[in-house]
């Protein structure tokens, strides 16, 4: 089974700077089939990134997605009061079955 | 616009059964693979079920197999999750979710939840 570690657990940054996220899987897995999610308080998850970079519909330019094989890394630029959220990073694999990593929490510093 | 709207969560005493609807609308239903997804209090996302847009082809997580059955009527626009013999761990926020093409891997439209407790 593959498991999804995202670090850090909580990024402590102010709005404006720039925030990395990142994702390392146990076994590389298919970058067409990873994606991030934003999920706020008393919200359901939104996509932000699917295909490991392509961003979803409705989706600032400010984000982006990179990585391949075992590392994935979520990017945001400069953040916005509004993304301070939790994000998951998500892969589908073989059986099939979708596994999500445990999340990261970026909060206002 | 494009919806989903989940119901039939509530409180149920373990080894007790409940079943979940998932209501779609502003798009064509049938079209789409749609997934169940749930969230334990305070905890991270973990998949569910999986289910094609004919219902002929359906997967299950190991955590609920032979327990949970998913099913849809796309005559009403609906998802459904029956589950069974409920434990304590199943206790979570239960969403809908769409895949925007067969096996693509994400999921682009997600319900609001609904939330099932499971205590005596």
């Amino acid at each position: 089974e593959i498991v999804l570690t995202q670090s850090p657990g909580t990024l402590s940054l102010s709005p404006g700077e720039r925030a990395t996220l990142s994702c390392r899987a146990s076994q590389s897995v298919s970058s067409s089939y990873f994606a991030w999610y934003q999920q706020k308080p008393g919200q359901a998850p939104r996509l932000l990134i699917y295909g490991a970079s392509s961003r979803a519909t409705g989706i600032p330019d400010r984000f982006s997605g990179s990585g391949s094989g075992t590392d994935f890394t979520l990017a945001i630029s400069r953040l916005e009061p509004e993304d301070f959220a939790i994000y998951y990073c998500q892969r589908y694999g073989s059986s099939p079955t979708w596994t999500f990593g445990q999340g990261t929490k970026v909060e206002i510093k | 616009q494009v919806q989903l709207v989940e119901s039939g969560g509530g409180l149920v005493k373990p080894g007790g059964s409940l079943r979940l609807s998932c209501a779609a609308s502003g798009f064509t239903f049938s079209d789409y693979y749609m997934s169940w997804i749930r969230q334990a209090p305070g905890k991270g996302l973990e998949w569910v079920s999986y289910i094609s847009n004919t219902g002929s082809s359906t997967y299950y997580a190991d955590s609920v197999k032979g327990r949970f059955t998913i099913s849809r009527d796309n005559a009403k626009n609906s998802l459904y999750l029956q589950m069974n013999s409920l434990r304590v761990e199943d206790m979570a926020v239960y969403y809908c979710a769409r895949d925007p093409s067969p096996y693509s891997g994400a999921f682009d439209i997600w319900g609001q939840g609904t939330v099932v407790t499971v205590s005596s």
